[in-house]
């Protein structure tokens, strides 16, 4: 049981816009950074969202970031094949004093 | 660019202990916390345990909270993760990142750990 909820799965077609969620609570993604992680099939992770809505160099401005309250939203549009992945929010637990992951989505481009 | 080479995993059986390397390069290593995360087979992102860039403050999943430990060397560039009384749930690719802002930026490519008997 992941202390973020993200949808197991969403699709879309090629060129569309999807959208997925991330849903915490006031100890992590209402008080901390949301960060999105992008995870290639058999690869390591890689930062695609860092502080809740910014792109490091190199990521594409079809990924977007925001956030309101205790959920965050990754946006991606113009869909390609490429992007079929699966993606992980995170965010620091004040709490907990501990890293806290989504259980990641599913991203099938048909 | 940044290099997080992550070394030590195998087959241990439970019980035992293992030591996992993180060689840190292209990056002022002494001025960031690091992390491990983990990722079990076919399953989602864990993350581990998290040391400031000092080493002054450190914080544990409690899942191996008393049975794993990081540290690092800053003048050689390494962190490590002991891993003692290792046991099948254990078994997960072992992962080190770079902290930002209390999480992670970059990766490295990880390393496999199996516990089985």
């Amino acid at each position: 049981q992941s202390v973020l909820t993200q949808p197991p799965s969403v699709s879309a077609a090629p060129g569309q816009k999807v959208t997925m969620s991330c849903s915490g609570g006031d100890s992590n993604v209402g008080r901390s950074y949301v960060f999105w992680y992008q995870q290639l099939p058999g690869t390591a992770p890689k930062l695609l969202i860092y502080d809740d809505d910014e792109r490091p160099s190199g990521i594409p401005a079809r990924f977007s970031g925001s956030k309101s309250g205790t959920s965050a939203t990754l946006a991606i549009t113009g869909l390609q094949t490429g992007d079929e992945a699966v993606y992980y929010c995170g965010s620091w637990d004040i709490s907990l004093s501990a890293g806290v992951f989504g259980g990641g989505t599913k991203l099938t481009v048909l | 660019q940044v290099q997080l080479v992550e070394s030590g995993g195998g087959v241990v059986q439970p019980g035992r202990s293992l030591r996992l390397s993180c060689a840190a390069s292209e990056f002022t290593f002494g001025s960031y916390g690091m992390h491990w995360v983990r990722q079990a087979p076919g399953k989602g992102l864990e993350w581990v345990a998290y040391m400031w860039f000092d080493g002054s403050h450190i914080h544990y999943a409690d899942p191996v909270k008393g049975r794993f430990t990081i540290s690092r060397h800053n003048s050689q560039n390494t962190l490590y993760l002991q891993m003692n009384s290792l046991r099948a749930e254990d078994t997960a690719v072992y992962y080190c990142a770079r902290e930002y802002n209390y999480m992670m930026d970059y990766w490295g490519r990880g390393t496999l750990v199996t516990v089985s008997s």
